[in-house]
């Protein structure tokens, strides 16, 4: 149990576009996903904390603007990288807990590897 | 803020052997969960183990132990028995248990198994 599902797993795209990115808890409801961003040979850093129904919390140094988080329903947040640019190529990663306990890890999905060209 | 710190970039071990990755981590609240997580080159993240700050046995998970020493704010992952499988990066990991309950990550180890 406790899948999380991203979408896509790869994505190419022209430097001024924007991309969409998707994650869904598939066996559960997350009242709050986190986005985390990881560069190559780096660790995981937080961006922002998902909300449903309202709206996301950025860390630090992170872009709201370029990073628009949509956390529509109990089982979708969407990350949309607006007017890309070479340096936001990343592996972007979601993850949610499927249960409020101390011990309940992150589940994660299986990442998005953006490539702007 | 909360802090983690893993001080082995790169670590080579013999199959069958014995393996002990570092974490430090440093906290004001005490009510926190420390966790390791696995990546292989696939990316995804896989749960390996939580141990508790209230706990008051070490967590073990099969091959997996943590050695948590909270004097010492230390929760080393000991992998008994290394197989080929096990190479990857390994990341510490911690969850204060007030406020935003962000968990944070170290910088991560990348073990390699020798056959």
């Amino acid at each position: 149990g406790a899948v999380v599902s991203q979408h896509p797993s790869r994505v190419i795209c022209k430097s001024g576009t924007s991309v969409k990115i998707e994650c869904r808890s598939l066996d559960f409801q997350a009242t709050t996903m986190f986005w985390y961003r990881q560069f190559p040979k780096q660790s995981l850093m937080l961006m922002a904390t998902s909300n449903e129904g309202s709206k996301a919390t950025y860390e630090q140094g992170v872009e709201k603007d370029k990073f628009l988080i949509n956390h529509a329903s109990l089982t979708l947040s969407t990350l949309t990288v607006t007017s890309a640019h070479p340096e936001d190529s990343s592996f972007y990663i979601c993850s949610a807990r499927a249960w409020q306990g101390a011990n309940s890890p992150l589940h994660f999905g299986n990442g998005t590897r953006l490539t702007v060209t | 803020a909360q802090k983690i710190t893993q001080t082995q970039p790169g670590m080579f071990v013999q199959e069958k052997e014995a393996v002990t990755l570092d974490c430090t981590y440093d906290t004001s609240d005490p009510s926190y969960g420390l966790f390791w997580y696995k990546q292989p080159s696939s990316g995804e993240m896989i749960f390996l183990i939580y141990q508790g700050s209230y706990d008051q046995q070490n967590a073990t998970e099969g091959r997996y132990s943590l050695n948590f020493q909270k004097a010492r704010k230390s929760a080393n992952l000991v992998i008994s028995a290394s197989q080929l499988g096990d190479s990857a990066m390994y990341f510490c990991a911690m969850r204060e248990d007030r406020g935003a309950q962000k968990l944070v990550f170290g910088q991560g180890t990348r073990l390699t198994i020798n056959p």
